[in-house]
């Protein structure tokens, strides 16, 4: 079983939808990201975050600790969102900064 | 204020050849780390590295591949003798330090004919 889990694994959605990508962990973390990879492959970084929650224009991202669980939400979707959204978390029990990664989920949002 | 620079974006290699991939990081970070996203699979955690030291290598392949980050100059991850399954894109990011965000470069994208 992975260290990190991501659901769904493909998402269709239409334009001006409430989208809704999971990420689940079995391990603990210091640190939890969401990133944004492009049809063209480059990776932005989205949010970094260990507690609570965070916003960006229309995306949020939430983390329950407890739980091992965080959500990427995307409000008022647009076709620009598409792309392959990604979680990865820092675990706090190694050392250093290594990043494990879900395998990701690809989004469509069609006009 | 330049981001994560890779080079080349694209590389293509014949099989036993040499492939040399650099990653300049962003200003005044002085933390890389290498990534290998293998065709239809996720990312993949390589190495991690500070100025003239690899801190945790422990995602590297044991035989071929290779990587430094000098005190002058890009970081440079190496892979000798390519094999056909070296075909991936690989990412570099950096961060100004142990807990700070990572930021990625484009990538390159190796094909090995």
């Amino acid at each position: 079983k992975n260290e990190v889990e991501q659901s769904p694994q493909n998402l269709t959605a239409q334009e001006g939808e409430f989208i809704t990508i999971n990420c689940s962990y079995s391990v603990g973390i210091s640190a939890l990201h969401w990133l944004q990879q492009h049809p063209g492959g480059g990776i932005v970084s989205l949010f970094m975050l260990s507690s609570g929650k965070k916003k960006h224009g229309r995306l949020i991202a939430t983390i329950n600790i407890q739980e091992k669980h965080s959500s990427l939400h995307i409000t008022a979707s647009h076709p620009r969102d598409s792309a392959v959204y990604i979680c990865a978390v820092r675990s706090s029990e190694t050392s250093g900064s290594r990043l494990t990664f879900g395998e990701g989920t690809q989004l469509t949002v069609n006009p | 204020n330049a981001g994560v620079m890779q080079n080349p974006r694209h590389l293509v290699r014949r099989r036993g050849q040499e492939a040399r991939l650099r990653c300049s990081p962003m200003k005044g970070h002085s933390h890389v780390y290498w990534y290998r996203q293998l065709p239809e699979e996720g990312l993949k955690f390589m190495v991690y590295l500070q100025k003239e030291n690899i801190i945790d290598e422990s995602g590297m392949p044991k035989e071929r591949f290779s990587a430094e980050f000098p005190k002058e100059g890009p970081s440079i991850l190496r892979i000798q003798q390519v094999v056909r399954g070296d075909s991936a894109a690989y990412f570099c990011a950096s961060s100004a330090g142990l807990n700070q965000p990572q930021h990625f470069g484009d990538g390159t994208r190796l094909s090995i004919l």
